[in-house]
């Protein structure tokens, strides 16, 4: 199964900052992109859909570049309640959908 | 809401012992997904299943079975646990493919200790 890579980080910001992560796949077919949130010992949850066009949700900026094969998530004023690990996603032809392992971030006061 | 319910959270199994792990979901979908997750390995899918009845391997299913009797019941079985299962299991559904782009909702997760 094709890749989907993500810089582990951890991304150690303070509050208010902005912070941004790319993710790059390799599958060319791939359709459908998300951004899932993860906090500790807990289950992934769905953050934000990235559409071709960009999308943004509040503070939060989803970009797809279908050129270079990459999509990332800006985050504006961080909040201590942004740390958490952020899962890129990306679907194909098939319903089985792929996972990036996590970006780590960490907003410190 | 898509509701997917796993209804063992937290397990302690003894070396070779079956283990059940159940998942439901509420929506309706196709798609069910068995994956397992462990510090620095990220998802690691185990089975899949995009209708009743049927199912695919994935990327470890090496020590694992599933079961798909009814649509919303997808079950995953450790015929014999050992202890390099002791993990995050995670179930997830999703609708099918080009509906809603296959978002993909997960349940809780159930951790597994195996000793």
């Amino acid at each position: 199964r094709k890749e989907v890579e993500q810089d582990p980080g951890p991304f150690n910001v303070p509050e208010g900052a902005t912070v941004a992560f790319n993710c790059t796949y390799s599958n060319s077919a791939s359709q459908s992109f998300f951004w899932y949130r993860q906090d500790c010992r807990k289950e992934p949850k769905l953050l934000m859909s990235v559409y071709s066009s960009g999308n943004e949700d509040g503070r939060f900026t989803a970009q797809l570049n279908r050129a270079s094969q990459y999509i990332s998530l800006l985050i504006r004023d961080s909040k201590l309640s942004d740390s958490a690990t952020y899962l890129c996603v990306s679907s194909g032809g098939s319903y089985i959908p792929t996972f990036g392992r996590g970006t780590s971030l960490i907003v410190h006061p | 809401d898509v509701k997917v319910t796993q209804s063992s959270r937290y397990l302690v199994k003894r070396t070779g012992e079956k283990v059940f792990l159940e998942c439901v979901q509420d929506m309706d979908h196709e798609n069910m997904f068995w994956y397992r997750q462990d510090p620095g390995l990220g998802l690691r899918l185990i089975y899949f299943s995009y209708d009743v009845k049927m199912k695919e391997k994935g990327d470890i299913p090496e020590g694992y079975s599933v079961s798909r009797e009814k649509k919303e019941r997808f079950s995953l079985i450790l015929e014999s646990a050992s202890t390099n299962q002791t993990s995050m299991y995670l179930c997830a559904s999703s609708p099918p493919t080009g509906f809603t782009g296959n978002t993909i909702y997960f349940g809780e997760g159930s951790w597994l200790t195996v000793v």
